[in-house]
């Protein structure tokens, strides 16, 4: 299995408060990607990064930021938790374009639970 | 309309049955993924293809860029195979890393 470890696994937050998540690779792996997976859709992106300190926006990117400052890790910040963004989070890592020549490899899941 | 659609959404088997999963899309692709997610919520590459047919196990792939179309099958299934079995497409436009959509799932439950 590819090394790839998210933390928190679970997390409980109040709304208006900041939350970060973090994706940590042992891979090497250049590209890395924050999904995010709620009933009745498909896993839809976030962000992505695609070097040190290189990242673009996704579909779903309002009320998100991130950071890459070291290959290995990639964090997802939500700057002000909303109800709305109740999900289960997968953070997913490629050694080449994402989708088209590699395949991912996805961690274990964050559940975080805005109340 | 979905540009990833996948059928059936639910699938129930009895064990030994061979399965199939389908899944089409409407944009232009340079591959497509079939991954699994089991009930504890990891979820698992198994193949990415962009013409033909794969095989790992019991699983197979296989894909018809003409038709837009792809197929997962399980033969001689088992209740470990019950997962939810999710197909991705990349879009073939350059530029973008993160340029694959998802469908939304075929829940397969496979009964002893």
């Amino acid at each position: 299995d590819a090394g790839i470890t998210q933390s928190p696994r679970h997390k409980v937050t109040e709304t208006g408060t900041p939350v970060t998540l973090r994706c940590h690779q042992t891979e090497n792996h250049r590209y890395m990607y924050w999904y995010r997976q709620d009933p009745g859709h498909g896993l839809r992106l976030i962000h992505y990064s695609y070097g040190v300190k290189d990242t673009d926006k996704g579909e779903v990117s309002d009320g998100y930021s991130v950071s890459r400052s070291k290959t290995e890790d990639f964090l997802l910040t939500l700057e002000s938790a909303t109800s709305s963004q109740t999900s289960v989070y997968f953070c997913a890592i490629s050694e080449g374009q994402g989708g088209g020549n590699s395949p991912l490899h996805f961690g274990n899941g964050t559940r975080l639970t805005v109340t | 309309k979905n540009e990833v659609e996948q059928s059936p959404q639910n699938l129930t088997a009895q064990e030994g049955e061979f399965i199939t999963i389908n899944c089409s899309y409407s944009v232009g692709i340079s591959a497509l993924h079939w991954l699994q997610q089991h009930p504890g919520g990891g979820i698992v590459s198994l193949f990415m293809l962009s013409s033909g047919k794969k095989k790992h196990g019991r699983l197979i792939a296989t894909i018809n860029i003409q038709e837009k179309h792809s197929s997962l099958h399980i033969t001689a299934s088992h209740p470990r195979d019950s997962a939810v079995y999710i197909c991705a497409a990349s879009r073939n436009y350059g530029g973008s890393q993160g340029n694959l959509i998802f469908g939304k799932g075929t829940k397969l439950s496979v009964k002893p």
